[in-house]
């Protein structure tokens, strides 16, 4: 019940394409939904964060879905551009403890 | 504001020695996390320490093992080192609001070796 489960594990885009990658939990009691970019050699970065008192939150080019019912929520990069080729980790953290699950990662590569 | 920084950055231990890792988050910030990243596990949360005291805590053995200083400095020690100990082991800062956890800020974390 404390998984997060992410897909897909590796992606592939064009620039100027749309990259979009799921996510999906089982605990109810989640309340804050981060998405972290991580390149080679850094530690992750927070890119940006949700709670489930919205259904979707942009910045920039990045934009977070959410689906409480569904319990999942997606990253969308909206022309995606070679520099946002990294690996992309979706957490969450609520109920009983802060602790961020992390989900398995995605890598993603955007060819010019 | 300086970011979260982590010493040292890469170490090569053979199995059987213990390790200390170190932490300084961002200046402000009192709860300290730390994670373990491996290729096959992922990022796994081991435990969170906030004025000098355990927060909470993952499901690692005893062997790892924290602390805090009351600058909010934390280190981390591994003992008995193990082979599949071999990892990036990352820290990162927060504040409190309202009792819980706020954003976390990851430093570059330390490039452990277990040969």
């Amino acid at each position: 019940q404390q998984q997060v489960k992410q897909s897909p594990q590796s992606l592939i885009v064009q620039k100027g394409g749309i990259s979009i990658i799921n996510c999906a939990y089982e605990n109810t009691a989640f309340d804050y939904f981060p998405w972290y970019q991580q390149f080679p050699g850094k530690g992750p970065a927070l890119l940006i964060a949700i709670r489930p008192d919205v259904s979707e939150k942009k910045e920039g080019r990045f934009t977070i879905s959410f689906n409480k019912s569904a319990k999942q929520f997606s990253l969308h990069i909206m022309d995606s551009q070679p520099g946002d080729s990294a690996t992309y980790f979706c957490a969450a953290s609520g109920g009983d403890t802060d602790k961020l699950i992390f989900g398995t990662g995605t890598r993603l590569q955007v060819f010019p | 504001k300086a970011g979260v920084t982590q010493t040292p950055r890469y170490l090569i231990k053979t199995r059987g020695q213990q390790v200390t890792l170190s932490c300084s988050p961002i200046s402000g910030h009192r709860s300290v996390s730390w994670y373990q990243q491996t290729p096959g596990q992922g990022l796994q949360f081991l435990f969170e320490y906030f004025s000098e005291t355990q927060r909470n805590k993952g499901n690692f053995p005893g062997r790892f093992s924290g602390r805090q200083f009351s600058n909010s400095r934390s280190e981390m020690n591994v003992s008995t080192l193990e082979l599949g100990d071999s990892a990036l082991y990352l820290c990162a800062s927060s504040s409190l609001a309202g009792g819980r956890t706020d954003t976390q800020y990851f430093g570059p974390g330390t490039r452990l070796t277990v040969l």
